[in-house]
């Protein structure tokens, strides 16, 4: 069966920009949730999604902000990108997306955004 | 911030070596989860172990859980050159849709 596909798989874009990244996740799955990875901040939760609609976001700025669609997939935008938006962002699937259901999630490979 | 922390931050062995890494947490927990992270790709599930176990087992992966030091150590045994990545903990409450992921621990293992 088909893992979760995230595109583009590498991205650069200048000071200012703004982004967006795609996120399809495994087929069934209602569930989306968007991580930030960098190496001072370690993975950070951005925002879940489920049924199309935000159910939990993280500590980010506005600037972060993400859809989803009827049939699941998921896009995260980023508008005003700074230097430090630099990272890789990585989606996770999930049936309900309720971490406390005992069981694991699928991880994308991730975006990795550079910001220049 | 609920990250939990891992040590050690880097660990270099021998192939055919154990290796061991611990992850430290902070509130209580339904479920911590193991993630395995090679060079910058996404992470992949190793496996997960309840708050109410203390112990679990897959393939050359042991996971023990501690509820009252809120602490989880996870071991390869007889490690290839394969196992080099970065494992991190995640950490799940009862209730809620997001993960607490701990700093991770880097494990080069030497053919």
């Amino acid at each position: 069966k088909a893992g979760v596909t995230q595109t583009p798989r590498y991205l650069i874009k200048t000071r200012g920009q703004q982004v967006t990244l795609s996120c399809s996740p495994i087929s069934g799955h209602r569930s989306v949730s968007w991580y930030q990875q960098t190496p001072g901040q370690g993975l950070q939760f951005l925002f879940e999604y489920f049924s199309e609609t935000q159910r939990n976001k993280g500590n980010f700025p506005g600037r972060f902000s993400g859809r989803q669609f009827s049939n699941s997939r998921s896009e995260m935008n980023v508008s005003t990108l700074e230097l430090g938006d630099s990272a890789l962002y990585l989606c996770a699937s999930s049936k309900d997306g309720q971490t406390g259901n005992n069981y694991g999630y699928t991880f994308g490979s991730g975006t990795r955004l550079t910001v220049v | 911030s609920q990250q939990g922390e891992e040590d050690p931050q880097a660990l270099s062995i021998q192939e055919g070596e154990n290796a061991t890494m611990n992850c430290s947490y902070k509130t209580s927990i339904n479920n911590l989860q193991w993630y395995r992270q090679n060079s910058g790709r996404g992470l992949v599930h190793l496996i997960l172990i309840r708050s109410n176990e203390r112990e679990k087992h897959s393939g050359r992966l042991r996971v023990t859980l501690d509820t009252s030091k809120k602490s989880s150590s996870l071991l390869i045994t007889a490690s290839r050159a394969a196992d080099t990545a970065s494992y991190f903990c995640a950490t799940a409450g009862f209730t809620g849709n997001q993960f607490y992921f701990g700093t991770g621990t880097s494990l080069t293992v030497i053919p």
